[in-house]
Protein backbone atom coordinates (compact mmCIF):
# COMPACT_ATOMS: atom_id res chain seq x y z
CA UNK A 1 0.00 0.00 0.00
CA UNK A 2 0.93 3.15 -0.80
CA UNK A 3 2.35 5.37 2.01
CA UNK A 4 3.46 9.33 3.15
CA UNK A 5 6.63 10.20 1.08
CA UNK A 6 8.71 12.68 2.62
CA UNK A 7 11.46 13.93 0.25
CA UNK A 8 14.63 14.30 1.37
CA UNK A 9 15.58 12.12 4.17
CA UNK A 10 18.16 14.08 5.10
CA UNK A 11 19.28 17.56 5.23
CA UNK A 12 21.87 19.53 6.45
CA UNK A 13 21.83 23.54 5.64
CA UNK A 14 23.85 26.14 7.62
CA UNK A 15 22.48 28.84 9.48
CA UNK A 16 20.52 31.82 7.89
CA UNK A 17 20.15 29.48 4.74
CA UNK A 18 16.91 28.40 3.62
CA UNK A 19 15.23 24.93 3.27
CA UNK A 20 11.83 23.16 1.72
CA UNK A 21 10.68 20.12 2.56
CA UNK A 22 8.43 17.88 0.40
CA UNK A 23 5.20 15.48 1.29
CA UNK A 24 3.31 13.71 -0.59
CA UNK A 25 0.33 11.92 1.49
CA UNK A 26 -1.47 8.81 0.71
CA UNK A 27 -3.62 8.89 -2.04
CA UNK A 28 -7.36 10.26 -1.79
CA UNK A 29 -6.03 11.72 1.80
CA UNK A 30 -7.61 15.22 1.84
CA UNK A 31 -5.68 16.36 4.93
CA UNK A 32 -2.17 16.77 5.46
CA UNK A 33 -0.08 17.83 8.78
CA UNK A 34 3.38 18.75 9.78
CA UNK A 35 4.98 18.31 12.49
CA UNK A 36 8.46 19.39 14.14
CA UNK A 37 10.29 16.81 16.47
CA UNK A 38 13.10 17.74 18.58
CA UNK A 39 15.83 15.64 20.04
CA UNK A 40 14.00 13.54 22.84
CA UNK A 41 10.65 15.67 22.77
CA UNK A 42 7.33 14.53 21.73
CA UNK A 43 5.98 15.84 18.23
CA UNK A 44 4.53 19.19 17.90
CA UNK A 45 2.02 20.50 15.51
CA UNK A 46 3.19 23.11 13.17
CA UNK A 47 0.27 23.50 10.27
CA UNK A 48 -2.16 21.33 8.73
CA UNK A 49 -4.12 22.05 5.29
CA UNK A 50 -7.37 20.19 4.18
CA UNK A 51 -9.01 20.28 0.62
CA UNK A 52 -5.32 22.54 -0.25
CA UNK A 53 -6.36 25.48 2.51
CA UNK A 54 -4.88 25.93 5.55
CA UNK A 55 -7.15 24.52 8.51
CA UNK A 56 -5.15 24.89 11.62
CA UNK A 57 -1.81 26.61 12.37
CA UNK A 58 0.19 25.24 15.58
CA UNK A 59 3.65 27.19 16.76
CA UNK A 60 5.20 27.72 13.59
CA UNK A 61 7.86 30.67 13.29
CA UNK A 62 7.02 32.91 10.94
CA UNK A 63 10.37 32.23 9.14
CA UNK A 64 8.21 29.46 8.05
CA UNK A 65 5.61 28.72 5.70
CA UNK A 66 3.44 25.48 3.89
CA UNK A 67 1.36 25.17 1.18
CA UNK A 68 -0.55 22.59 -0.46
CA UNK A 69 -0.67 22.04 -4.04
CA UNK A 70 -3.03 20.69 -6.67
CA UNK A 71 -2.14 17.52 -6.33
CA UNK A 72 -2.42 17.67 -2.68
CA UNK A 73 1.48 17.07 -2.43
CA UNK A 74 2.78 19.98 0.41
CA UNK A 75 6.00 21.84 1.03
CA UNK A 76 7.39 23.25 4.35
CA UNK A 77 9.95 26.37 3.32
CA UNK A 78 12.01 27.03 6.32
CA UNK A 79 13.78 30.60 5.83
CA UNK A 80 16.85 32.19 7.54
CA UNK A 81 17.24 28.80 9.50
CA UNK A 82 18.48 29.00 12.91
CA UNK A 83 20.50 26.30 14.53
CA UNK A 84 17.35 25.32 17.14
CA UNK A 85 15.69 23.93 13.75
CA UNK A 86 17.76 21.27 13.73
CA UNK A 87 14.60 18.46 14.11
CA UNK A 88 13.12 15.63 12.56
CA UNK A 89 9.92 16.74 10.42
CA UNK A 90 7.06 14.44 9.96
CA UNK A 91 4.61 15.14 7.66
CA UNK A 92 1.05 13.04 7.83
CA UNK A 93 -2.30 12.78 6.06
CA UNK A 94 -5.78 12.05 7.38
CA UNK A 95 -9.15 10.74 5.33
CA UNK A 96 -11.96 12.41 6.65
CA UNK A 97 -15.54 11.03 5.46
CA UNK A 98 -19.03 12.18 6.57
CA UNK A 99 -17.26 13.27 9.85
CA UNK A 100 -15.10 10.01 10.56
CA UNK A 101 -11.22 10.13 11.01
CA UNK A 102 -9.89 7.16 9.25
CA UNK A 103 -6.66 8.04 11.13
CA UNK A 104 -3.41 9.39 10.52
CA UNK A 105 -0.82 7.71 8.32
CA UNK A 106 3.04 9.68 9.22
CA UNK A 107 5.80 9.72 6.75
CA UNK A 108 9.45 8.39 7.13
CA UNK A 109 10.67 12.52 8.34
CA UNK A 110 13.28 14.68 7.15
CA UNK A 111 16.07 15.20 9.34
CA UNK A 112 17.08 18.75 9.34
CA UNK A 113 20.55 19.09 10.61
CA UNK A 114 20.94 23.06 10.69
CA UNK A 115 25.43 23.82 10.99
CA UNK B 1 -9.12 21.70 23.21
CA UNK B 2 -7.19 18.59 23.95
CA UNK B 3 -4.35 17.29 25.64
CA UNK B 4 -2.84 14.06 27.02
CA UNK B 5 -0.35 12.98 29.60
CA UNK B 6 1.68 10.24 30.08
CA UNK B 7 2.47 8.91 33.44
CA UNK B 8 6.45 8.39 33.45
CA UNK B 9 8.79 9.36 31.28
CA UNK B 10 10.56 5.82 31.42
CA UNK B 11 9.32 2.72 32.43
CA UNK B 12 11.54 -0.59 32.50
CA UNK B 13 10.26 -4.12 32.71
CA UNK B 14 11.42 -7.62 32.38
CA UNK B 15 11.25 -9.69 29.45
CA UNK B 16 7.46 -11.41 29.90
CA UNK B 17 6.52 -9.66 32.30
CA UNK B 18 3.53 -7.11 31.56
CA UNK B 19 3.72 -4.01 30.12
CA UNK B 20 1.46 -0.79 31.34
CA UNK B 21 2.11 2.49 29.96
CA UNK B 22 -0.33 5.04 31.47
CA UNK B 23 -2.42 7.56 29.37
CA UNK B 24 -4.91 10.23 30.40
CA UNK B 25 -6.78 12.52 28.22
CA UNK B 26 -8.75 16.03 28.34
CA UNK B 27 -11.04 16.50 25.64
CA UNK B 28 -14.11 19.29 25.39
CA UNK B 29 -16.02 16.35 22.73
CA UNK B 30 -15.68 12.54 22.54
CA UNK B 31 -12.16 12.41 21.48
CA UNK B 32 -10.19 10.03 18.84
CA UNK B 33 -6.79 8.28 20.60
CA UNK B 34 -4.17 6.76 19.72
CA UNK B 35 -0.92 5.33 20.69
CA UNK B 36 2.27 5.23 18.41
CA UNK B 37 6.04 3.54 18.48
CA UNK B 38 8.44 5.61 17.66
CA UNK B 39 12.12 3.51 16.88
CA UNK B 40 15.31 5.40 17.38
CA UNK B 41 16.24 7.54 14.05
CA UNK B 42 12.68 6.10 12.58
CA UNK B 43 9.00 7.14 12.07
CA UNK B 44 5.81 7.18 13.93
CA UNK B 45 4.14 3.88 13.99
CA UNK B 46 0.45 3.31 14.29
CA UNK B 47 0.14 0.77 17.24
CA UNK B 48 -3.94 0.86 17.98
CA UNK B 49 -6.84 3.83 17.84
CA UNK B 50 -10.14 4.42 19.29
CA UNK B 51 -12.81 5.90 17.38
CA UNK B 52 -15.43 5.78 19.66
CA UNK B 53 -16.37 2.22 18.70
CA UNK B 54 -15.16 -0.37 20.86
CA UNK B 55 -13.79 0.79 24.39
CA UNK B 56 -11.26 -2.42 24.18
CA UNK B 57 -9.36 -1.74 21.33
CA UNK B 58 -6.63 -4.14 19.90
CA UNK B 59 -3.48 -3.71 17.97
CA UNK B 60 -0.46 -4.61 16.62
CA UNK B 61 2.64 -6.28 18.45
CA UNK B 62 -0.27 -7.82 20.68
CA UNK B 63 -0.45 -4.45 22.08
CA UNK B 64 -3.88 -3.47 23.36
CA UNK B 65 -5.95 -0.22 25.11
CA UNK B 66 -8.80 -0.18 26.84
CA UNK B 67 -10.79 3.67 26.77
CA UNK B 68 -12.41 4.35 30.02
CA UNK B 69 -14.32 7.70 29.41
CA UNK B 70 -15.28 7.72 33.76
CA UNK B 71 -11.37 7.73 34.45
CA UNK B 72 -10.64 9.49 30.87
CA UNK B 73 -7.87 7.38 30.49
CA UNK B 74 -6.46 5.23 27.16
CA UNK B 75 -3.88 2.62 28.99
CA UNK B 76 -1.35 0.57 26.62
CA UNK B 77 -0.91 -2.74 27.93
CA UNK B 78 0.84 -6.01 26.65
CA UNK B 79 0.73 -9.35 28.12
CA UNK B 80 4.05 -10.08 27.74
CA UNK B 81 6.58 -7.97 26.80
CA UNK B 82 9.79 -8.73 24.64
CA UNK B 83 13.13 -6.89 24.00
CA UNK B 84 11.69 -5.68 20.66
CA UNK B 85 9.33 -3.83 22.27
CA UNK B 86 11.93 -1.56 23.51
CA UNK B 87 10.99 1.98 22.38
CA UNK B 88 9.78 5.73 22.67
CA UNK B 89 5.87 5.02 22.70
CA UNK B 90 3.48 8.05 22.48
CA UNK B 91 -0.07 8.54 23.16
CA UNK B 92 -2.04 11.14 21.33
CA UNK B 93 -5.41 12.80 20.74
CA UNK B 94 -7.36 14.18 18.09
CA UNK B 95 -11.01 16.22 17.79
CA UNK B 96 -11.78 14.18 14.98
CA UNK B 97 -12.75 15.42 11.94
CA UNK B 98 -9.90 17.45 9.73
CA UNK B 99 -8.40 17.82 13.56
CA UNK B 100 -4.81 18.17 14.46
CA UNK B 101 -3.43 15.62 16.77
CA UNK B 102 -1.97 16.37 19.88
CA UNK B 103 0.85 13.83 21.84
CA UNK B 104 2.13 13.24 25.20
CA UNK B 105 5.50 14.03 26.04
CA UNK B 106 6.32 9.84 25.58
CA UNK B 107 7.05 7.03 27.86
CA UNK B 108 10.40 5.43 26.72
CA UNK B 109 9.94 1.61 27.58
CA UNK B 110 13.22 -0.06 28.47
CA UNK B 111 13.27 -4.10 28.46
CA UNK B 112 15.80 -6.22 30.49
CA UNK B 113 16.72 -9.55 30.68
Amino acid sequence: AAGVIQSPRHLIKEKRETATLKCYPIPRHDTVYWYQQGPGQDPQFLISFYEKMQSDKGSIPDRFSAQQFSDYHSELNMSSLELGDSALYFCASSLERSGYNYGYTFGSGTRLTVV
Amino acid sequence: AQSVTQLGSHVSVSEGALVLLRCNYSSSVPPYLFWYVQYPNQGLQLLLKYTSAATLVKGINGFEAEFKKSETSFHLTKPSAHMSDAAEYFCAVSLGTASKLTFGTGTRLQVTL
